[in-house]
């Protein structure tokens, strides 16, 4: 396992066109998150999944974002109608979140290399 | 919502010199996260902290953790050129349902003049 994968490394997009982007987490892990950061800024979260099941979507995520995890392992991120204000890069980061006696183990994030998105 | 705020938000150093940086969150947290980003490159994760009042080290690295468990800090030693990145602290918020979600700072720029 060569740790968590994000493809395309780069994408350049006309405003209004639809974009996909893929992660291919850690396979022992059972959390995937997706992030965006611009230049400057700390990752925003944007919305996670405990292995198939969507767990909580960030407010501030217009209707045009969805993200989805089939099968609980990859993850795909769309972006609809792209505008030039999504442009930034998108992280994908994968974890190990255990149950065990009603407490919770929260491990460190592994982060992909991220998506960089530019909307011309 | 929780927020997390870092400063400085740039520190530009003399090799050899100390830094610290200071993580504010306005939420009680249940752990706290630091990871560093190269130029170019992503977060990698550095260290938890858990414990109120945690103190742990990793070489010439010293991260605490408050006693409210609302805000951190991370101080480097004798830096080194090597040390050159972001630092970001992030904090999963105490309570809520969201257990295990990172709200990120927005990271301290350190640059190492040789």
């Amino acid at each position: 396992d060569t740790g968590v994968s994000q493809d395309p490394r780069h994408k350049i997009t006309k405003r209004g066109q639809n974009v996909t982007f893929r992660c291919d987490p850690i396979s022992e892990h059972n959390r995937l998150y997706w992030y965006r950061q611009t230049l400057g800024q700390g990752p925003e979260f944007l919305t996670y999944f405990q292995n198939e099941a969507q767990l909580e979507k960030s407010r501030l995520l217009s209707d045009r974002f969805s993200a989805e995890r089939p099968k609980g392992s990859f993850s795909t991120l769309e972006i609809q109608r792209t505008e030039q204000g999504d442009s930034a890069m998108y992280l994908c980061a994968s974890s190990l979140n255990l149950h065990a006696r009603q407490r919770s183990t929260v491990y460190g994030y592994t982060f992909g290399s991220g998506t960089r998105l530019t909307v011309v | 919502g929780q927020q997390v705020m870092q400063i400085p938000q740039y520190q530009h150093v003399q090799e050899g010199e100390d830094f610290t940086t200071y993580c504010n969150s306005s939420t009680t947290l249940s752990n706290i996260q630091w990871y560093k980003q190269r130029p170019g490159g992503h977060p990698v994760f550095l260290i938890q902290l858990v414990k109120s009042g945690e103190v742990k080290k990793q070489k010439r690295l010293t991260f605490q953790f408050g006693e409210a468990k609302k805000n951190s800090s991370l101080h480097i030693t004798a830096t080194q050129t090597t040390d050159v990145g972001t630092y970001f602290c992030a904090g999963v918020n105490a309570g809520g349902t969201s257990y295990g979600k990172l709200t990120f700072g927005q990271g301290t720029i350190l640059t190492v003049h040789p």
